[in-house]
């Protein structure tokens, strides 16, 4: 069926390393992906997202990468901070918000 | 700005009991949604609606009625609550159900605890 899923459940970075969260899903047809942080105790906020027509995005300190011939998507986080610990969750549909398929997560602790 | 508000933020339920959980929005968004997170497992969409007075199943609705009665508010109830409802429940709302251009707000989320 269709899916979503992370490669790592758990990932460990010294400040001011580049950290790299890696997605995998499986439905083809989805044309449009999103990046979420959830930090402890609040919900799911949107960092950065991405079109099936494109592959690679940037924003302030984040790069999405997206490769459809192995469909695999990664949120890169440039010169990580205490404060980007959180959970990650990658997301994708071929539709709208209704059909929308989250990951499980990736925790990053970002320690000093 | 208060954004998207949910209130419980926590709950307690027995076995049967039943709760409305209330889902409350300032944005004039016309789409509203209720997902639930469950350990080792990404958000699912539970119902939705596309604007005051309509309602839609999710992925996961059994067990859960919506009500949207006025534009801002989007009620969860649960009518007999079971321990696998136990979860945390998050509320949403979006301008458009597009998701191209239009970025979904997202409550702090209820954890609801069914005994």
């Amino acid at each position: 069926g269709e899916s979503v899923g992370l490669h790592l459940p758990t990932l460990s970075v010294q400040e001011g390393d580049n950290s790299i969260i890696n997605c995998a899903y499986s439905n083809s047809a989805s044309d449009y992906f999103i990046w979420y942080k959830q930090e402890s105790g609040k919900g799911p906020q949107f960092i950065i997202d991405i079109r099936s027509n494109m592959d690679k995005r940037q924003g302030q300190r984040v790069t999405v990468l997206l490769n459809k011939t192995v469909k695999h998507l990664s949120l890169q986080i440039a010169a990580t901070q205490p404060g980007d610990s959180a959970v990650y969750f990658c997301a994708e549909t071929s539709g709208g918000y209704n059909k929308l398929i989250f990951g499980a997560g990736t925790r990053l602790a970002v320690h000093p | 700005n208060a954004g998207v508000t949910q209130t419980p933020k926590f709950r307690v339920l027995k076995t049967g009991q039943s709760m409305t959980l209330l889902c409350a929005q300032d944005m004039n968004h016309e789409y509203m949604y209720w997902y639930r997170q469950d350990p080792g497992m990404g958000l699912r969409l539970i119902h939705y609606s596309v604007g005051e007075g309509t309602t839609a199943k999710g992925e996961v609705p059994d067990g859960y009625n919506v009500s949207r009665l006025k534009k801002q508010n989007f009620l969860l109830g649960l009518e007999s609550a079971a321990p696998s409802q136990t979860s945390v429940y998050f509320c949403a709302s979006s301008y458009s159900i597009q998701l191209v251009n239009t970025e979904a707000f997202f409550g702090q989320g209820t954890r609801l605890t069914v005994v």
